[in-house]
């Protein structure tokens, strides 16, 4: 596709309950990271991937958070057991290297947990 | 760990007016980039500075990194309605993986 894209668009979950949420990268990129963005703040750091190896994952803010990308292009960023703190939007970018190249970023999934 | 700060955190222009925001670091800046963020959508790239003094300029946005590349600002001329959004500055972190640090935004809003 042209650029990033995510999906859901916009996922409303009840207190406890499991979400998935999907990035699709830009075909060939190597580099792949997830930001989480409360509302009024800028993007934070969550994990990053490079192909299919996930090298960073200082950002996740608990074991209830896991992400996959298993065969280096789609990446899933799990939440189990969804708390209201994790009530944000979740963005994806993707690079075609690493540092100093443009991070192209997608649209994002807005979560609420009720 | 590095932070940035940015300032204002929001700002409303008339239409046509020059307005700058700035970005501040707290350790030395390795690469800076600055994305434009409308509301319920993902960051747009805008530019990115590498060398101290560099300047590059997009239409009538102009992003300056100083020459101890601790603070960028973000320069608009002429400001238009389009250039209303959420201005965020990111900074490259330590480490090798290009993750980014950004500031807490810049909300602009232009009146017609």
């Amino acid at each position: 596709g042209a650029g990033v894209s995510q999906s859901p668009r916009y996922k409303v979950a009840k207190r406890g309950q499991d979400v998935a949420l999907r990035c699709d990268p830009i075909s060939g990129h190597v580099s792949l990271f997830w930001y989480q963005q409360a509302l009024g703040q800028g993007p934070e750091f969550l994990t990053y991937f490079q192909n299919e190896a996930q090298l960073d994952k200082s950002g996740l803010p608990s074991d209830r958070f896991f992400a996959e990308r298993p065969e280096g292009s789609v990446s899933t960023l799990k939440i189990q057991r969804t708390q209201q703190e994790d009530s944000a939007v979740y963005l994806c970018a993707s690079s075609l290297i690493w540092q100093y190249n443009e991070q192209f970023f997608g649209p994002g999934t807005r979560l609420t947990v009720l | 760990s590095q932070e940035l700060e940015q300032s204002p955190q929001s700002l409303i222009v008339q239409e046509g007016k020059n307005l700058t925001i700035n970005c501040t670091s707290s350790k030395t800046l390795y690469g800076l980039y600055w994305y434009k963020q409308k509301y319920g959508e993902g960051l747009i790239f805008l530019m990115m500075l590498q060398k101290g003094g560099e300047e590059k300029s997009h239409e009538k946005i102009t992003a300056k990194l100083d020459e101890k590349k601790q603070q960028s600002s973000l320069h608009i001329t002429a400001s238009q309605p389009s250039h209303a959004g959420i201005y965020l500055c990111g900074a490259v972190s330590s480490g090798n993986t290009g993750k980014l640090i950004f500031g807490q935004g810049t909300t602009l809003q232009v009146k017609p």
